[in-house]
Formats: structure tokens, C-alpha cells, sequence
């Protein structure tokens, strides 16, 4: 079985400030994680994967993610907040079966401030 | 340009029909799933399916039913059994699972249908 937990249904940052996102999964199988972002009332758009390659993940929008395997995380960074990544974030785990099953966590709304 | 198409956007529905929600999609991919979103609870999987002719329950697929009548198409039926339908319904499709590319488990989703019963 696995499970996905974002840590914070709601996170506000100021413009300019650090974004940080927070997601552990379990999974026991290795694990593909992933990002994704939606605005309201539309469809989820990939950010970025993490398929077994590199740990650290660049996505697009400035976005990145590392993959820690002793601590069962894969955080959602952004080093300065702009006023369009205002937007709600989701955490997914899939384990690699055919079908490519995701399990979604709850989702974190990302208000930024001027 | 290859994507996922979803129609209606809106709907609206009179309690004891049944709906069908439309998805369709132009990247030639095998894989097409259904799922629906509450506010706060992510989204959970209602139906899926692999290839044409074959579909699968996902974790709530009480009071829905699907077809996969052609690669392209994955529509969804909302029952009259299903107690609470009020919900944002998302379709997503993925790659073939033994293509090369790197992107095999890669879900693309459509823009969703927001259902409203009245």
C-alpha cells in the first residue's frame, strides 16, 4: 500500500521569500514521486518527477525537489515566491505498476503576499 | 496539438439522473483514469483502464461506470446511486508502459468537469 502526507493544508509566503512544500510518502516499493499544480477550476500540470535518477529533481517555474530515502521525504522548493505561483500543490507516489497508479496527498494551497 | 479534452465544463444535474461525462484524448496513449476531487481531500481514483475493452474499479467506484469503446475515449457515467456526485471530475491519460522516453508513468491531465447536483 502506499500513502502520501503533505504537511499543511495552507502555506503563505510574501513575494521574493522561500518556498518550501512538505511531503512524505510510504511506499514499499521504490517509489516514482511527483508534483504537480493546479489553478482553480482547471486541470494538474506536471512539475517535476522523480524516477530513481538523480535525487535532486529540477522542474519547471523554478521549481525543484530531492528525493530522501532515509527520511521518506520529497519536499517542494522554489528559492524566491512570485504572486503567479499562487496555486494549490499536490504530492503523488506511484510504484511503478503497470497501470501507474497515483495516490494523491490532501494538497496544499499556496497563498503569496506582496 | 496532442492533449486531453473534457466536456462539459460545468454540468449540472436533477437528483435521479444520470450524467455522462466526457473525456477524450489525442496523445495516443493506452491508459486513461478517472478521478474526482473534493475540496481538501485530494484526488481519489475511480475507474481506469489499460487498454480498449478493458477497464478496472478504482478505490470509489460505487455509483459510476465507464466504457472503453475506442483508444481515444473514456467516458464516465455518474449514476443515480451515487449519493454524493457534487464534485470536480478530472480525467488523465499515460503512456504506454514499456515505451522509452522516460516518461511512462507520467499521468497528463484534462482541464475537469465540475458536476453540481441540484
Amino acid at each position: 500500500a502506499q500513502s502520501v502526507t503533505q504537511l499543511g493544508s495552507h502555506v503563505s509566503v510574501s513575494e521574493g521569500a522561500l518556498v518550501l512544500l512538505r511531503c512524505n510518502y510510504s511506499s514499499s516499493v521504490p517509489p516514482y514521486l511527483f508534483w504537480y499544480v493546479q489553478y482553480p477550476n482547471q486541470g494538474l500540470q506536471l512539475l517535476l518527477k522523480y524516477t530513481s535518477a538523480a535525487t535532486l529533481v529540477k522542474g519547471i517555474n523554478g521549481f525543484e525537489a530531492e528525493f530522501k530515502k532515509s527520511e521518506t521525504s520529497f519536499h517542494l522548493t522554489k528559492p524566491s515566491a512570485h504572486m503567479s505561483d499562487a496555486a494549490e500543490y499536490f504530492c503523488a507516489v506511484s510504484g511503478g505498476t503497470s497501470y501507474g497508479k497515483l495516490t494523491f496527498g490532501q494538497g496544499t494551497i499556496l497563498t503569496v503576499h506582496p | 496539438d496532442g492533449g486531453i479534452t473534457q466536456s462539459p465544463k460545468y454540468l449540472f444535474r436533477k437528483e435521479g439522473q444520470n450524467v455522462t461525462l466526457s473525456c477524450e484524448q489525442n496523445l495516443n496513449h493506452d491508459a486513461m483514469y478517472w478521478y474526482r476531487q473534493d475540496p481538501g481531500q485530494g484526488l481519489r481514483l475511480i475507474y481506469y483502464s489499460q487498454i480498449v475493452n478493458d477497464f478496472q474499479k478504482g478505490d470509489i467506484a460505487e455509483g459510476y461506470s465507464v466504457s472503453r469503446e475506442k483508444k481515444e475515449s473514456f467516458p464516465l457515467t455518474v449514476t443515480s446511486a451515487q449519493k454524493n456526485p457534487t464534485a470536480f471530475y478530472l480525467c488523465a491519460s499515460k503512456g504506454a508502459p514499456y515505451s522509452s522516453g522516460g516518461v511512462t508513468d507520467t499521468q497528463y491531465f484534462g482541464p475537469g468537469t465540475r458536476l453540481t447536483v441540484l
